[in-house]
């Protein structure tokens, strides 16, 4: 199957400092991957959508100049919370597209628990 | 507005019964439609997916349904067993986009 993973799986920080979060595809290539943040006992919320070598498309209402995303390459994204506040703590979660048994199927990441104090 | 709706919160089944997980979606631009299970803390791991040409998949234990004329969708898990015990999501995509859109969840417990 296809195997996603996220770095650092937590982090604490303090108000103010920038926080990178690093998603990537292990057994497959991902032209595109896409970031999800989870309040509690809420739904994920779709925050962009990463595009190797490109520009990232953020959702309605997310500051693109307060997450930043970088594809690198067809197997890193990384989200870079910038000037972290504390209303900014929640489940950051990456996903990755991948073409597996014949049909589009995005594979999640373990998710990232982030605590700004 | 919540184009993908999960309206049970929670659900109680005895294990080797069956679960049946609901979705109601309202744009009828999705055309593809994906069940994934989330334990906290975890990141969602997918299940079972079905396209809008197709009104039934099954996998295993597990089988959606589609009606899309009643744009409605639903999970059954058949034997229940208590290791399904999780949170359940629907999500729904359209064209070739990629986004999902996901429901509010449901949290399943299967009881020994």
């Amino acid at each position: 199957g296809a195997v996603v993973s996220q770095h650092p799986s937590w982090v604490i920080c303090k108000s103010g400092t920038s926080v990178k979060i690093e998603c990537r595809s292990l057994d497959f290539q991902a032209t595109t991957m896409f970031w999800y943040r989870q309040f509690p006992k809420q739904s994920l919320m779709l925050m962009a959508t990463s595009n190797e070598g490109s520009k990232a498309t953020y959702e309605q209402g997310v500051e693109k100049d307060k997450f930043l995303i970088n594809h690198a390459s067809l197997t890193l994204s990384t989200l870079t919370v910038t000037s972290a506040h504390p209303e900014d703590s929640s489940f950051y979660i990456c996903s990755a597209e991948a073409w597996l048994a014949g049909g589009e199927t995005q594979y999640f990441g373990p998710g990232t628990r982030l605590l700004v104090l | 507005d919540q184009q993908v709706k999960q309206n049970s919160p929670s659900l109680s089944v005895q294990e080797g019964r069956i679960s049946i997980l609901n979705c109601d979606y309202t744009n009828s631009m999705f055309d593809y439609f994906l069940w994934y299970k989330k334990y906290p803390a975890e990141g969602p791991t997918f299940l079972i997916s079905i396209s809008s040409i197709k009104d039934k998949n099954e996998d295993g234990r597990f089988t959606v349904f589609l009606n899309k004329s009643a744009k409605h969708l639903s999970l059954h898990i058949v034997p229940s067993q208590p290791g399904d015990s999780a949170v359940y999501f629907c999500a729904a995509s359209a064209g070739n986009t990629g986004k999902l859109i996901f429901g509010q969840g449901t949290t399943l417990q299967v009881k020994p």
